[in-house]
């Protein structure tokens, strides 16, 4: 079955530090993957898909199919990152339909 | 800011009661998607809509229905509503239904049933 995994509900780093959000997924084809973002009190919007290959807001995230991850980087945390940030894997069934996993929140502080 | 819409904001229902939640696409979108999110998890996708035509289906029971009308907006249905359908329902709206097409979600509903 489809399932997308982030292992760690909470993270909490300082500004200025390294930040990895991890996401490992389970798919028998080629995966299509996503990261959301959830900033307090709005509403959920895409950070970057894999398929783009760009950098946004300095996050930057690399499927490995090998590991079966999908893993978001950012090297320098700042306090504006903090949110709630979603993998999300497109479902086989076609259309956009989206297989989220279940959040992780980033807490950054000075 | 002409982005999806939901209404109501939020709803309080009574166990065995019958809900519908309301989604207007950002203009120009054909295809609306509903998830529902407990809290506590990642929104689980229930349906998706194209062209008035249902495009795909999640893993839920035949109390939810959804329709898509002429001018793209979208209606959630739930029938004989139970305490575990208490949930934060998101709406996405995307131009097409398939390829790189981007999902923009709105504010969501907020539905507790008591």
């Amino acid at each position: 079955a489809q399932r997308v995994t982030q292992p760690e509900k909470l993270l909490s780093v300082f500004k200025g530090a390294p930040v990895e959000l991890k996401c490992n997924y389970s798919y028998s084809g080629s995966p299509e993957l996503f990261w959301y973002v959830q900033y307090s009190r709005q509403r959920l919007q895409l950070l970057l898909r894999h398929i783009s290959r760009e950098s946004i807001k300095g996050f930057t995230a690399d499927l490995n199919k090998g590991e079966t991850s999908f893993h978001l980087k950012k090297p320098f945390a700042q306090e504006e990152d903090s949110a709630m940030y979603y993998c999300a894997l497109r479902s086989p069934g076609g259309g956009t339909a989206l297989i989220f996993g279940k959040g992780t929140t980033l807490s950054v502080s000075s | 800011d002409a982005g999806v819409t939901q209404s109501p904001t939020h709803l309080i229902k009574t166990r065995g009661q019958h809900v519908t939640l309301r989604c207007s696409p950002i203009s120009g979108h054909k295809s609306v998607s509903w998830y529902q999110q407990v809290l506590g998890q990642g929104p689980q996708f229930i349906f998706q809509y194209y062209e008035k035509e249902e495009r795909g289906r999640g893993n839920f029971p035949d109390r939810f229905s959804a329709r898509q009308f002429p001018n793209y907006s979208s209606e959630l249905n739930v029938n004989a509503l139970l305490l575990g359908d208490s949930a934060l329902y998101l709406c996405a709206s995307s131009l097409v239904w398939q390829g790189a097409t981007e999902a923009f979600f709105g504010q969501g509903t907020r539905l507790t049933v008591v």
